[in-house]
């Protein structure tokens, strides 16, 4: 089936740092998703992009879906130590008669105070 | 508040055992699904749900099975569990419309489950 590449699979960075990771696939998507799981609870919808090139910020998060439409990543500017968490990438192939939502294996952030 | 539900959040149980995983959400979402979370392998979709009386089958459907009598509520059942069904699962729910900012998922908090 189809299969997302998420990388890194973890990251250590200080306070203050920037992170970026991202997503690949050999597959066509029409919608990518990136999610935030904090320990013990479910993920988090971050950022939706909808349209190839699409570039959506939210805060200190920066999204892109990339122009092949097999790609995205994610940015975080300044990390802060709430931003500690599993991250994950998501797409949504297209299909008719509603939706499929496949995601990456995540990136565990660390952020050392 | 709008929230999707899980219970129980932990569970412990033995090998063959049945055991029910209740999901609600109170937000009249057509769509919910179920998704179990494992260490280097993220989400993986098990069922998902259309609507009432409409369910289908997701990439590791084997060994459970589902049910839709009611919008707001979608169950998990595991028939005879095993140890390799223990995971951590993930109920979730959306609208289902044209539009795709419509097909956000809301999910609710895990349920642990140990197969011994």
């Amino acid at each position: 089936g189809q299969q997302l590449n998420q990388s890194p699979q973890s990251m250590f960075i200080q306070e203050g740092e920037d992170v970026s990771m991202n997503c690949t696939s050999s597959s066509i998507f029409n919608t990518w998703l990136w999610y935030k799981q904090d320990p013990g609870e479910g993920p988090v919808l971050l950022i939706a992009l909808y349209k190839a090139g699409e570039l959506t910020s939210n805060g200190r998060l920066t999204a892109q879906f990339g122009i092949t439409r097999k790609d995205s990543f994610l940015n975080i500017s300044a990390s802060i130590p709430s931003d500690v968490g599993i991250y994950f990438c998501a797409g949504q192939p297209l299909i008719t008669g509603g939706f499929k939502t496949i995601f990456g294996a995540g990136t565990r952030l660390f952020v050392k105070a | 508040e709008a929230q999707v539900t899980q219970n129980p959040r932990y569970l412990i149980t033995v090998t063959g055992k049945k055991l029910t995983v209740t999901c609600s959400q109170n937000m009249n979402h057509e769509y919910m699904s179920w998704y179990r979370q494992d260490p280097g392998l993220g989400l993986r979709q098990i069922y998902y749900s259309m609507n009432v009386e409409v369910t289908d089958k997701g990439d590791v459907p084997e060994g459970y099975k589902v049910s839709r009598k009611e919008k707001r509520n979608f169950p998990l059942i595991l028939e005879s569990p095993s140890p390799n069904q223990t995971s951590l699962y993930f109920c979730a729910s959306s609208y289902l419309g044209a539009s795709p900012s419509y097909n956000e998922q809301f999910f609710g908090p895990g349920t642990r489950l140990t197969v011994l």
